[in-house]
């Protein structure tokens, strides 16, 4: 099993679509959790962390649900500009690395 | 304050050539890790470099090693190229050893194996 998997993409979907990303991982001593984004040929960015209780960040909303080591990103009302791949990544305490999942590339069109 | 800088952008190899690969890492930041993305995947971890010490080590041979320097900034060197070895390489750097803010990486170096 891998230690990070996501949906296997691409997601097309038109501008103003609600759009979510799945995510699970294998390492339950894993304590950090983050989206990133990369755009075509660019360094990944982080995009946002994701906290237990859930956090929105504008159009954004990542979940986690510890327990069933899932994790999740929402993007609402989906700009033209929002297109590029998002990679979940986890990171296990006392572990001085952060894993990656394959990513998820999303498309928006007009 | 400066984010982290690689050099070069881009770089074309022959099989069994070796290379260097330089990252500054952002001011005040004393860890220094590095990735290899090949298309179509997540960055894989290579090795990342505390206070001139490797810190830990990923799934890769040992030609791939690294140095890092007083001042914090690190290289990569890959010896006996293989065309497998084409990808992104991507260093990030971190005011600590762990991982709990994530990572700001540098925009990386695009390395082409022939």
């Amino acid at each position: 099993r891998k230690e990070v998997e996501q949906d296997p993409g691409p997601f097309n979907v038109p501008e103003g679509a609600t759009v979510a990303f799945n995510c699970t991982y294998s390492n339950s001593a894993s304590q950090s959790f983050f989206w990133y984004r990369q755009d075509c040929r660019k360094e990944p960015k982080l995009l946002m962390s994701v906290y237990s209780s859930g956090n929105e960040d504008g159009r954004f909303t990542a979940q986690l649900n510890r327990a069933s080591q899932y994790i999740s990103l929402l993007i609402r009302d989906s700009k033209l500009s929002d297109s590029a791949t998002y990679l979940c990544v986890v990171n296990a305490q006392g572990y001085s690395t952060l894993t990656f999942g394959k990513g998820t590339m999303l498309l928006v069109s007009p | 304050e400066t984010g982290v800088t690689q050099s070069p952008t881009h770089l074309i190899k022959t099989r069994g050539q070796q290379v260097t690969l330089r990252c500054s890492s952002q001011s005040g930041h004393n860890t220094v890790s590095w990735y290899q993305q090949a298309l179509g995947q997540g960055p894989q971890f290579i090795f990342q470099y505390y206070r001139e010490e490797e810190n830990g080590r990923g799934n890769f041979p040992p030609r791939f090693s690294g140095l890092q320097f007083p001042n914090y900034s690190s290289e990569l060197n890959v010896n006996a190229l293989e065309l497998d070895d084409s990808a992104l390489y991507l260093c990030a750097s971190s005011p600590t050893q762990d991982t709990l803010g994530g990572y700001t990486f540098g925009s990386g170096t695009r390395l082409t194996v022939v």
